[in-house]
């Protein structure tokens, strides 16, 4: 079957850097989206990784290892509107997303 | 309009009655996607078009059904709604082609069946 695993919940402080983790099996891949999801809102395109490496955007990066199925999500300069769930999806060998069931990141003053 | 948009915002509807929720697009995209979000679950893909006038079936696509006679509109239709559809409902929709191709979604559908 497939699986895309993330933890389920993280804290962090204010001004500090947190990494979200991404671990997946599935059949194909086409390419692994991080998007983020406030409360009560559709979720929002941060990055997209289909090589191996390091893909930066401002404060967030993301990085993908193919070889072992294996992708985070860095955020820098962390701020309050961060508080949010990140959603690591992945494009499958049929062209579709197959979603984890997001992190919900929580940071405190 | 501006993206997509979706109605209603939120619906309670009593079990075995019919129900079409709305999604539109205006930025030309050939796919689009139906999901439902369910707590502690990821997205699950209920049905997708590829391009006007095709549609397939996702994970979950048992109770539902959809429609895409143009470009712009991707209706999703419960026949007979239960309880266990309740859930937020998303719509996106993404280009195709060259390109990473990332899905834009609506506002979301908050469903209640009593």
């Amino acid at each position: 079957g497939q699986n895309i695993d993330q933890p389920t919940e993280m804290t962090a402080t204010e001004g500090a850097i947190v990494q979200i983790n991404c671990t997946y099996q599935t059949s194909g891949f086409n390419g692994l989206f991080w998007y983020q999801q406030h409360a009560g809102e559709a979720p929002t395109f941060l990055s997209y990784n289909v090589l191996d490496g390091l893909e930066e955007k401002g404060r967030f990066s993301s990085f993908l290892s193919r070889s072992k199925g294996y992708s985070y999500l860095l955020l820098k300069e962390l701020q309050m509107k961060d508080s949010a769930s990140y959603l690591c999806a992945v494009r499958d060998s049929n062209y579709q997303l197959i979603w984890g069931a997001g992190t919900k990141l929580i940071i405190k003053p | 309009i501006a993206g997509i948009t979706q109605a209603p915002t939120s619906q309670i509807l009593a079990a075995g009655r019919r129900m079409t929720l709305r999604c539109t697009q205006d930025m030309r995209h050939n796919a689009m996607y139906w999901y439902r979000q369910d707590l502690g679950l990821g997205l699950r893909l209920i049905h997708y078009s590829n391009t006007a006038g095709t549609t397939g079936k996702g994970e979950v696509p048992d109770g539902y059904s959809v429609s895409r006679a143009n470009t712009d509109d991707f209706p999703l239709t419960l026949a007979s709604a239960v309880p266990s559809q309740t859930s937020v409902y998303f719509c996106a929709s993404s280009s195709s082609g060259e390109g990473h191709n990332e899905q834009f979604f609506g506002p979301g559908t908050r469903l209640t069946v009593l």
